[in-house]
């Protein structure tokens, strides 16, 4: 069975900093992979497409890179805005497959 | 501007049915795959279901596959999902989401709805 393995599970980082989120796919997905970022109380929103590609309105600061099964998301320079949720998942061969989420928290 | 607007949900007893909509607006629904997403309380995200642009290929996750249907109505751009034989693991807030790329099936979601709440209780 397909899964998608996220780490670490909480992320202590102070405003200002880098954060470096990791995101490992059981079986190579090429690019086939996306960003969510989530608040409290709110819908996911997408931030990272075919694994690098910001989508629409997301700032420079978030960066994606990797191919195959090994992901990462970049937080170059923390906002408090960015202090949330967040998730990879996986679109490939029409299967949809999510990770089990990275809480990045204020240090 | 694109809308999902979720609705339906509510509290229903264990082996209850229930059906949800997903009212879209801002883009030309018969285009997308729509998909439905759950998240339980305090836990993470889960696909559920999708359905093809023109509603000839549905897919679901093997923890709601023979008990939940997805369904579009072009002329009412609404997404459905009736949900039977309801479980208490199947308590979420169920969203739905659109495929970003037309007519494709293996796509990223670009836009989603707040959700509607469903409780399996007794």
């Amino acid at each position: 069975e397909f899964a998608l393995t996220q780490s670490p599970g909480t992320l202590s980082v102070s405003p200002g900093e880098r954060a470096t989120l990791s995101c490992r796919a059981s079986h190579s997905i090429t690019t086939s992979l996306a960003w969510y970022q989530q608040k409290f109380g709110q819908a996911p929103r997408l931030l990272i497409y075919g694994a690098s590609n910001r989508a629409t309105g997301i700032p420079d600061r978030f960066s994606g890179s990797g191919s195959g099964t090994d992901f990462t998301l970049t937080i170059s320079r923390l906002e408090p805005e960015d202090f949330a949720v967040y998730y990879c998942q996986q679109y490939g061969s029409s299967t949809w497959t999510f990770g089990q989420g990275t809480k990045v928290e204020i240090k | 501007q694109v809308q999902l607007v979720e609705s339906g949900g509510g509290v229903v007893q264990p082996g209850g049915s229930l059906r949800l909509f997903c009212a879209a607006s801002g883009f030309t629904f018969s285009d997308y795959g729509m998909h439905w997403v759950r998240q339980a309380p305090g836990k993470g995200l889960e696909w559920v279901s999708f359905i093809r642009y023109d509603g000839n290929k549905k897919f679901y996750a093997d923890s709601v596959k023979g008990r939940f249907t997805i369904s579009r109505d072009i002329s009412k751009n609404t997404l459905y999902l009736q949900m039977n034989s309801l479980r208490g693991e199947d308590s979420a807030v169920y969203y739905c989401a659109k495929a970003t790329v037309a007519y494709a099936s293996s796509s990223e979601f670009d836009y989603w709805g707040q959700g509607t709440p469903v409780t399996v209780s007794s």
